[in-house]
């Protein structure tokens, strides 16, 4: 079975800086994916950023960007340019590259991210 | 726009006293997720269908239960809610291609539920 460890329960970082949110997971599979989702309070949960395995690119979207080593089994988070609305719990997720019924994914515990002005 | 909403956003029941919460989704995706989270913690699948077929998971308690009427709706139900049950109750969704594939799920804004 696969597993997630987010080992941080909260970090905090001042609005405009840089902060790195690390997600480490183990499993025997070659293809998979992994995401972060973002859950602010008391609002929906959505997602960040999607990696495949089989891609050697790092993913990045606006201000979020990923470090991806496949080998060291580590998917760690970067958000340049911080803002008070990144303040939320950040989940790391992993989802096996199958498809049918048992598809699903596997989060790590979270990560509690505030933002100071 | 298309979305997971869930009714109600939030819930008070009595201990023991049968609930449903109601998730619904305009984006016609197949699979259908329900998870449960309590505070600070990570989202814990309960159980989920694919199309019409109900996959449980191995520790969901027998307490819940679930319907999918349609590809639209899908419903879940606390048989006789305990003070444990309290907690937030996510739905969502995804489109899982017949091949491998990137899909991801979408989730609905939580229903959070409190047993008095």
């Amino acid at each position: 079975a696969q597993t997630v460890t987010q080992s941080q329960p909260e970090m905090s970082v001042q609005e405009a800086e840089t902060v790195t949110l690390s997600c480490t997971y183990d499993t025997s599979e070659s293809d998979y994916y992994l995401f972060w989702y973002k859950q602010p309070p008391s609002r929906q949960m959505i997602l960040v950023i999607r990696q495949e395995a089989y891609k050697q690119q790092n993913a990045t979207e606006n201000r979020f960007s990923v470090n991806f080593q496949k080998a060291a089994k580590s998917f760690s988070l970067k958000i340049s340019d911080s803002q008070l609305g990144d303040a939320a719990m950040y989940f790391c997720a992993y989802r096996s590259e199958y498809t049918g019924a048992n598809s699903k994914l596997t989060f790590g515990k979270g990560i509690t991210l505030s933002v100071r002005p | 726009d298309a979305m997971v909403i869930q009714n109600p956003r939030y819930q008070v029941t009595q201990f023991g006293k049968p609930v449903t919460l109601s998730c619904s989704q305009t984006l016609n995706h197949n699979v259908m997720y329900w998870y449960q989270q309590k505070s600070s913690q990570a989202p814990k699948l309960l159980f989920h269908y694919y199309d019409k077929d109900f996959n449980n998971e191995a520790d969901t308690p027998d307490n819940f239960q679930s319907r999918r009427p349609n590809t639209s709706f899908c419903f879940l139900d606390i048989r006789s809610p305990g003070l444990g049950d309290a907690a937030m109750y996510l739905c969502a969704t995804s489109r899982v291609p017949r091949d491998r594939g990137r899909y991801e799920q979408y989730f609905g804004p939580g229903t959070r539920l409190t047993v008095t």
